[in-house]
């Protein structure tokens, strides 16, 4: 399958400090696109990066690409407490599938 | 900023119930679909919609499941018979031209089946 896998599951952190969350897939990808989650809300999309592409920064996102790895890195500098909530990886396919599979995600905790 | 909506946040149904879930896309959007999130687990994707007809589904959207897009704002999701299994956020989501490939989602609907 092409599930996507993050990591670490949970992730608490004093505010200010960076946080890096990891994705891994399975299988050959279009691109790859970051979601939020609040608890019990909607999903809020971060940033979407192309199988051609290394890297992309959107304010204090940053997030990689490593397509030989097959894995990802969404990495949020100078966090705050606001940042609190879910964060997924998902992955749409090369094989004409238009859907994305989505990770098990990162509970993502800023302490204030 | 135009946003995906959907009607209703909450619903609770008896089980064998049928349920409509409503979803308004943003409006220059081609391409529609629907996920679901079990409590505590992964969002899962159920069908993808466009031209009218649907371009791909899951294994999880059987023949008690059908979509709809009746007029040319609404997108749903019909369970016919509802089933425990069912109780779930549901999320609608859409995308713009083939060459745009963010999804926007939905806020969700809470469907809660007793």
């Amino acid at each position: 399958s092409q599930q996507g896998e993050e990591d670490p599951q949970a992730l608490s952190i004093q505010e200010g400090e960076n946080a890096t969350m990891n994705c891994s897939y399975k299988t050959s990808i279009n691109n790859l696109q970051w979601y939020r989650q609040n608890s019990g809300r909607g999903l809020v999309h971060l940033i979407l990066i192309r199988s051609n592409e290394r890297e992309k920064h959107s304010g204090r996102l940053r997030v990689t690409l490593d397509t030989s790895k097959k894995s990802s890195s969404l990495l949020i500098t100078a966090s705050r407490a606001a940042d609190t909530a879910s964060y997924f990886c998902a992955t749409r396919g090369t094989q004409g599938a238009q859907k994305l599979v989505f990770g098990q995600g990162t509970r993502l905790t800023i302490n204030p | 900023e135009p946003e995906v909506t959907q009607t209703p946040s909450h619903q609770v149904t008896q089980m064998g119930q049928e349920v409509i879930l409503r979803c308004v896309p943003i409006s220059n959007h081609l391409y529609f679909y629907w996920y679901r999130q079990i409590l505590g687990q992964k969002v899962e994707f159920l069908v993808s919609f466009y031209n009218n007809e649907i371009s791909e589904k899951s294994e999880i959207f059987d023949d008690q499941f059908s979509v709809e897009r009746p007029d040319g704002s609404n997108f749903t999701l019909k369970i016919r018979s509802t089933k425990l299994e069912d109780s779930a956020m549901y999320f609608c989501a859409s995308r713009g031209l083939a060459a745009q490939e963010t999804q926007y989602f939905g806020p969700g609907t809470r469907l809660l089946v007793l």
